[in-house]
C-alpha cells in the first residue's frame, strides 16, 4: 500500500460528459502529479501542484483541469469527454524539501476511465 | 528536454533465464534515475535507483548501473521468476523546488513462462 488512495477506481461514462477523479497523497506530502496511461501512448503527465499551486504543466488537454485543496487531496476535472479520453489516470505524491528529497513518487491504484 | 528511451516490448523469457532491459536516457543537468515496476491491476512502485553516476541500485535480485559516459541505467536480473511478469518503466528525475517530476519511458512489458 503506496498510501496515495485515488477514487473511484473504475469509471464507465459516455461522450460529452464530465467527470471528476478524487487522490488523496501520502500524509504529509505536499506535491501531487496526475499522470495518464494508456495502450499507446504511455505514461503522460499530465500536471503537478505543490501545496496549492500549480507548479508544472504537461501534455493536459484544455478540456481537463486540477486544482489541489486545503487539505492538500487533488481532483482532476475531464470535460466534454472522447472517446480517446479512455485510459488510466494515475494519482502521485512525493516527500518534497531538499532533506527529504528521495527521488520517488508514490503512486495510486489509478482511476480507470472508460468513454463510450 | 529530459527524455527516456527503453527497449520495445514484450520481452518473453522462459523461467531463470537472464534478462536485460535496455534504457538511455538524455537530461540537462545531474538526473537521478529510477525503475518502476508495474504489476498486473496495479500502480506503479518504485524498484530501484539511483542518484550520482556509477552508482548501482539493487532490490529484489535486480540491478541497474548509472552509467553517465552512456547516458544509460540498463536493468538486469540473473534468474527471472514468473512473479516478475509485470511492466517496467524506466524514469528520470531532476530536482526542482517543489520536488521531482519523474519522465518516464515507455514500458517494457516482461511475460516470464515456466
Amino acid at each position: 500500500d503506496s498510501g496515495v488512495t485515488q477514487t473511484p477506481k473504475h469509471l464507465i461514462t459516455a461522450t460529452g460528459q464530465r467527470v471528476t477523479l478524487r487522490c488523496s497523497p501520502r500524509s504529509g506530502d505536499l506535491s501531487v502529479y496526475w499522470y495518464q496511461q494508456s495502450l499507446d501512448q504511455g505514461l503522460q503527465f499530465l500536471i503537478q501542484y505543490y501545496n496549492g499551486e500549480e507548479r508544472a504543466k504537461g501534455n493536459i488537454l484544455e478540456r481537463f483541469s486540477a486544482q489541489q485543496f486545503p487539505d492538500l487531496h487533488s481532483e482532476l476535472n475531464l470535460s466534454s469527454l472522447e472517446l480517446g479520453d479512455s485510459a488510466l489516470y494515475f494519482c502521485a505524491s512525493s516527500a518534497t524539501g531538499v532533506n527529504q528529497y528521495t527521488g520517488e513518487l508514490f503512486f495510486g491504484e489509478g482511476s480507470r476511465l472508460t468513454v463510450l | 528536454g529530459n527524455s527516456v528511451t527503453q527497449m520495445e516490448g514484450p520481452v518473453t523469457l522462459s523461467e531463470e533465464a537472464f534478462l536485460t532491459i535496455n534504457c538511455t536516457y538524455t537530461a540537462t543537468g545531474y538526473p537521478s534515475l529510477f525503475w518502476y515496476v508495474q504489476y498486473p491491476g496495479e500502480g506503479l512502485q518504485l524498484l530501484l535507483k539511483a542518484t550520482k553516476a556509477d552508482d548501482k541500485g539493487s532490490n529484489k535480485g535486480f540491478e541497474a548501473t548509472y552509467r553517465k559516459e552512456t547516458t544509460s541505467f540498463h536493468l538486469e536480473k540473473g534468474s527471472v521468476q514468473v512473479s516478475d511478469s509485470a511492466v517496467y518503466f524506466c524514469a528520470l528525475s531532476v530536482l526542482n523546488n517543489a520536488g521531482n517530476m519523474l519522465t518516464f519511458g515507455g514500458g517494457t512489458r516482461l511475460m516470464v513462462k515456466p
